[in-house]
């Protein structure tokens, strides 16, 4: 059974630029969610996608926009970055519904200069 | 952050017995999830529980109450290893989780 893969591990923008960060799914899985988690901070849901449709969004702003792919893979991407966007990125795979557990990827370390 | 609340920082020692606590605004679906974070690592799943009462794995336990949206973890025989941020996470209403900060515990010897 494969785990959840990020790629890149870390990346280093400048404000203004775009990002794409990528994750593929534990296999078995068909459901995608990005979070984000800031420096002694839990991690803050940014969008979920099933379906290759986004299944549920938390509160961040339309420049944060994904993908899901038919193997269940998905992308991240942050327009016009801003230096708040600094954070760890994860990715979690699950089932669709609720009550099943997410298991996350290793992570992106996005650095925005 | 939203409405859920934990200790955090907590100090134990090896061998000893910890709890951690967990309040949080209940939303509409019941059951609650715990994650173990390392420092610099992802936060990987401990337990879940949906139903009232305590749930047992090994050394570590997990306590709901969905009434009262409280949970508690409980460490047993601490290690050195145990040293994480915990993580309490009750499910959103997008099929999501939310967390909290989590409680940064630190075992010594």
């Amino acid at each position: 059974e494969t785990g959840v893969t990020q790629s890149p591990t870390h990346l280093i923008k400048t404000r203004g630029q775009q990002v794409t960060l990528r994750c593929s799914s534990q296999s078995g899985h068909n459901t995608v969610s990005w979070y984000q988690q800031a420096l002694g901070q839990g991690p803050q849901f940014i969008f979920q996608y099933y379906r290759e449709e986004e299944n549920g969004r938390g509160n961040f702003p339309p420049r944060f926009s994904g993908l899901q792919f038919p193997n269940y893979s998905s992308e991240l991407n942050v327009n016009a970055l801003e230096l708040d966007d600094s954070a760890l990125y994860l990715c979690a795979s699950s089932l669709f519904g609720q009550g099943y557990e997410q298991y996350f990827g290793p992570g992106t370390r996005l650095t925005v200069t | 952050g939203q409405n859920i609340d934990q200790p955090t920082e907590m100090t134990a020692t090896e061998g000893a017995i910890v709890q951690i606590n967990c309040t949080y605004q209940t939303s509409g679906f019941n059951g609650l999830f715990w994650y173990q974070q390392h420092a610099g690592e992802a936060p990987t799943f401990l337990s879940y529980n949906v139903l009232d009462g305590l749930e047992e794995k090994g050394r570590f336990s997990s306590f709901l109450s969905r009434s009262k949206g409280y949970s508690y973890l409980l460490l047993k025989e601490l290690q050195m290893k145990d040293s994480a941020s915990y993580l309490c996470a009750p499910p959103g209403n997008n099929n999501d989780m939310r967390f909290g900060a989590g409680t940064r515990l630190t075992v010594k010897p």
